[in-house]
C-alpha cells in the first residue's frame, strides 16, 4: 500500500520551460489537492479535484493546470516556469473532501527550481 | 476572512518534558474541523489529530492532545513526555464550510537531549 505517491522528487527547471508532476493515490480517495510550500509559510492549495472530473482553483492557482486523469491520478502543470514558482510542491488526497473530519494524506513532495 | 496564526515561530524543550504548541483561529463559521500536523526534516506531513467544533471533549491520541477552547479561538496542541524523535515543524490547519485547509505558518520545534 503505497498512498500517495509523486514523481519525480526534484526537479530544476529553466525559466519559461513546461513540466508535469504526476500524482497517484491506492487508497480510493474521491478528493485530491495541490499545495505548494514555501519558507516560512504554511501549505497554501493551489488546485483540487473534489471527485472525479472535477477540478477547482484554491488560493493560488495562477500558472499552473491540472487534470483529473481518473480517480486515482492528478496531475499539476506548470506551462512556463518561472522563479516564483521555486518551490516544494505536495500531492495530497481524502476520502471526501466535502466532510469536516476527513483529513488529507500527504505525499512525499516534489522540489522544484526554476532558474 | 478564515485565518490561523501559530505565534511561535521556534520552540526548545527539554526531552521527556511536555510542550504545548500554540494556535489560534477565526471563522465565522459555526462547524468547522481543525487538524495538527508533523513534518519531519525528511519533509512528508504527517496527520496527528482532529478537533470538531462540535467536538464535547478534548481530542487525544496517544501522546499528543489537543486544548480546544472555543471561546477563545484556540486549539493547542500538547505533546507530552516530549522524545528526540518529536524535533519536527509543526502545523494547524482548519477546514470550515469550504472545506479546504488553511494553513498556519508552523512552529518549529526542537528536542534536546
Amino acid at each position: 500500500n503505497a498512498g500517495v505517491t509523486q514523481t519525480p522528487k526534484f526537479q530544476v527547471l529553466k525559466t519559461g520551460q513546461s513540466m508535469t508532476l504526476q500524482c497517484a493515490q491506492d487508497m480510493n480517495h474521491n478528493s485530491m489537492y495541490w499545495y505548494r510550500q514555501d519558507p516560512g509559510m504554511g501549505l497554501r492549495l493551489i488546485y483540487y479535484s473534489a471527485s472525479e472530473g472535477t477540478t477547482d482553483k484554491g488560493e493560488v492557482p495562477n500558472g499552473y493546470n491540472v487534470s483529473r486523469l481518473n480517480k486515482r491520478e492528478f496531475s499539476l502543470r506548470l506551462e512556463s516556469a518561472a522563479p516564483s514558482q521555486t518551490s516544494v510542491y505536495f500531492c495530497a488526497s481524502s476520502e471526501a473532501g466535502g466532510a469536516l473530519y476527513n483529513e488529507q494524506f500527504f505525499g512525499p513532495g516534489t522540489r522544484l527550481t526554476v532558474l | 476572512a478564515q485565518k490561523i496564526t501559530q505565534t511561535q515561530p521556534g520552540m526548545f524543550v527539554q526531552e521527556k518534558e511536555a510542550v504545548t504548541l500554540d494556535c489560534t483561529y477565526d471563522t465565522s463559521d459555526p462547524s468547522y474541523g481543525l487538524f495538527w500536523y508533523k513534518q519531519p526534516s525528511s519533509g512528508e506531513m504527517i496527520f496527528l489529530i482532529y478537533q470538531g467544533s462540535y467536538d464535547q471533549q478534548n481530542a487525544t491520541e496517544g501522546r499528543y492532545s489537543l486544548n480546544f477552547q472555543k471561546a477563545r479561538k484556540s486549539a493547542n496542541l500538547v505533546i507530552s513526555a516530549s522524545q528526540l524523535g518529536d524535533s519536527a515543524m509543526y502545523f494547524c490547519a482548519m477546514k470550515d464550510s469550504n472545506y479546504q485547509l488553511i494553513w498556519g505558518a508552523g512552529t518549529k520545534l526542537i528536542i534536546k537531549p
